[in-house]
């Protein structure tokens, strides 16, 4: 079966300090991959997605970027993180039916 | 592109009472609509969908309930319980259509709370 794993759980950063955050998938080929953001009591917000490797496509304009260079791994990283940037970071895997799948989420907190 | 409205924003409701979450949306592509449920601190999880082809869909308690006509689907829960206190995101998508591959559109969230 399928699983994504998303690391770290949680992070306390310094405004700005860099940013990496790691997400994989396991037991499946060529997923489309995602990487959300949802701020305190908010929505999801979309902020990239990537249909292969090396290709990104972002939603938001924004100090942050995404990079997939493998298949199945998915990273968001930020150069200098603003107060902005904190909230909850949830990387998810689909295939072409539309079903969407999140990993745990990455708590950031930008002080 | 995609727009999917959501309401109420809160529904509060005593144990036992049925609650009923509805979404509208635009784009008349659209034809897969999944329910996520969210538990504070934790990530959304599916837990029912319906494709176009279908008016409603049950599963135990909750239901989907679909009218492509009128662009509009909705989440019934049934004899509710405090474990189905969470929020709740409704979304579309088109699956035929290229250029909207993978972006879900979700709706804003309703926040229920099931009071004993």
């Amino acid at each position: 079966s399928q699983t994504i794993h998303q690391w770290p759980a949680t992070l306390v950063q310094p405004v700005g300090s860099p940013l990496s955050l790691e997400c994989t998938v396991e037991g499946t080929s060529n997923p489309n991959l995602y990487w959300y953001r949802q701020a305190a009591g908010r929505g999801l917000q979309l902020l990239f997605y990537s249909i292969g490797i090396g290709q990104i496509s972002s939603e938001v304009p924004q100090n942050l970027s995404a990079s997939r260079p493998q298949d199945r791994q998915f990273i968001l990283s930020s150069k200098k993180l603003l107060l902005s940037d904190s909230g909850f970071y949830l990387c998810a895997w689909s295939v072409n039916d539309g079903e969407l799948f999140f990993g745990e989420g990455s708590r950031l907190t930008v002080l | 592109g995609e727009n999917v409205e959501q309401h109420p924003s809160t529904l509060s409701v005593q144990e036992g009472d049925s609650a009923v979450i509805k979404c509208t949306y635009s784009d008349s592509a659209s034809n897969y609509f999944p329910w996520y449920k969210q538990e504070l601190g934790k990530r959304p999880q599916l837990i029912i969908d319906i494709r176009s082809n279908v008016g409603e869909k049950k599963d135990q308690r909750i239901a989907v309930t679909l009218n492509k006509t009128a662009k509009h689907f909705s989440l019934h829960i049934t004899e509710t319980q405090p474990e189905d206190s969470a929020v709740y995101f409704c979304a579309a998508i088109s699956t035929m259509t290229t250029d909207s591959w993978g972006k879900l559109q979700f709706g804003a969230g309703t926040q229920v709370v099931v009071t004993p």
